[in-house]
Formats: structure tokens, sequence, C-alpha cells
């Protein structure tokens, strides 16, 4: 599975959008791009995830470059609950029962202060 | 509630002790993992389980043994930790190994060795 890179922290104001990167300049054309988020002491908990095409859920957007080299979350009016490590991890999918493991990196620990 | 349930929440355990962990979830899922994750450290991938058989094991001492039941039911029985085993072990599970839609987690066990 390849690699990701995220910045190691960010701040945030409430009410504002965040947007964190994330460098995954070795993606294989069968890598999805997932996020995840970890709130202090709780399990990590699963946001988007695309191949190639945004997406957008309730949680979040998920812009992935045309290259697919990068991608950016957002969140699009963020709240002091966000605050968590966020988690870029790319991975084979879509296999029943083979596919990469999810792998997690050092993420990003994003602040949303007031 | 994520479906993923793990018993006990915090867990206290001398060294010479034996206890087990568990993880029950009830999404329909058919693969399961145990992740441990240290103080300051990313998550680190245990064990993976596959329609009720250990397809990996990542190198684990044999002081961390997991059984697998049936599908819905995960255990990690503990003897004879270090202090170094304190961590946070999470429970996840997938529909299937390859599956797009992710893992879901427990909230976890806190695991104290003295």
């Amino acid at each position: 599975d390849a690699k990701t890179t995220q910045p190691p922290s960010m701040d945030c104001a409430e009410g504002r959008a965040a947007n964190l990167p994330c460098n995954h300049s070795t993606i294989s054309g069968n890598e999805y791009v997932y996020w995840y988020r970890q709130i202090h002491s709780q399990g990590p908990q699963y946001i988007i995830h695309g191949l190639k095409n945004n997406e957008t859920n309730e949680m979040a957007s998920l812009i992935i470059t045309e290259d697919r080299k990068s991608s950016t979350l957002i969140l699009p009016h963020a709240t002091l609950r966000d605050t968590a490590v966020y988690y870029c991890i790319v991975r084979v999918a879509g296999f029943r029962n083979q596919g990469g493991k999810l792998i997690f990196g050092q993420g990003t620990e994003l602040s949303v202060k007031p | 509630e994520t479906g993923v349930t793990q018993t006990p929440r915090h867990l206290v355990m001398g060294m010479t002790n034996k206890k087990s962990l568990k993880c029950e979830q009830h999404l329909g899922h058919n693969a399961m993992y145990w992740y441990k994750q240290s103080a300051k450290k990313p998550l680190e991938l245990m064990f993976v389980y596959s329609l009720e058989e250990r397809v990996e094991n990542n190198s684990v001492p044999s002081r961390f043994s997991p059984e697998c039941p049936n599908s819905s039911h995960l255990f990690l029985h503990l003897h004879t930790l270090q202090p170094e085993d304190s961590a946070l072990y999470l429970c996840a599970s997938s529909q299937g190994r390859g599956s797009k839609d992710g893992y879901t987690f427990g909230s976890g066990t806190r695991l104290t060795v003295v």
C-alpha cells in the first residue's frame, strides 16, 4: 500500500472550513483514498473515501487531484467537536476477501478553536 | 454506538495475570481485526481474521493469543504481559478484507499492566 504524508498539526477557527491536505504521490491505480478521524481515546471513525472522483457526504468532502497524487479533506463548518487526529490512508479495495490492510500513519492533529 | 462493542473498557492487570479482551460486532461483517495503540504512536495492526480464519499475524509476541469462534466474536487472550504492553487495544470489523466500505472500530479497551 502506498505511503501518505500529512502535516502533523493544524488549527482552524470554529465555523470556518477546515482543509486537511494529504500527499500520496506513489498511489497505484487500484488504490482508494480513505479518511478516518480519532477523537481522543476513542476508536477511529470512518469519514469518507474515494478513487478518483470528488466525493461528498454528510460529514465532509474529499477532493482528489486529477493525477491522484494528493487529496484534501474538507470539513465545511468546523465545530469544537471536530477536534481530532485525522488520518489519510490509501489501500486497495473492492475485492470481498482480498485487499489492502488499513495502515495508519501519524495523521494530522486538528484543533478547532472558538 | 458503532455496532462494534468491546469489553471491558478499562483493565488493570499484573504481569502474572491472565485476562481476555472481548469484541462483538452486530454488523454482519465477516472480517475482524485487532489493533494496538501505544501512547503517542500510530495504530499498529496485530491480527486479521477473515471468515473466522486467522490470515495475518504481524509479528505479535505469543503472550497475545487471538481467538475468533464465529464471525461475530473476537477475543484477545493475554498472559504474562509486560508494562510496555500497556496501550489502547482496538477491535474493528469489515464486510470482507477488501471491502470498499472500510472498517468499523469499537471504542477500545484501555489496558494497564502493572
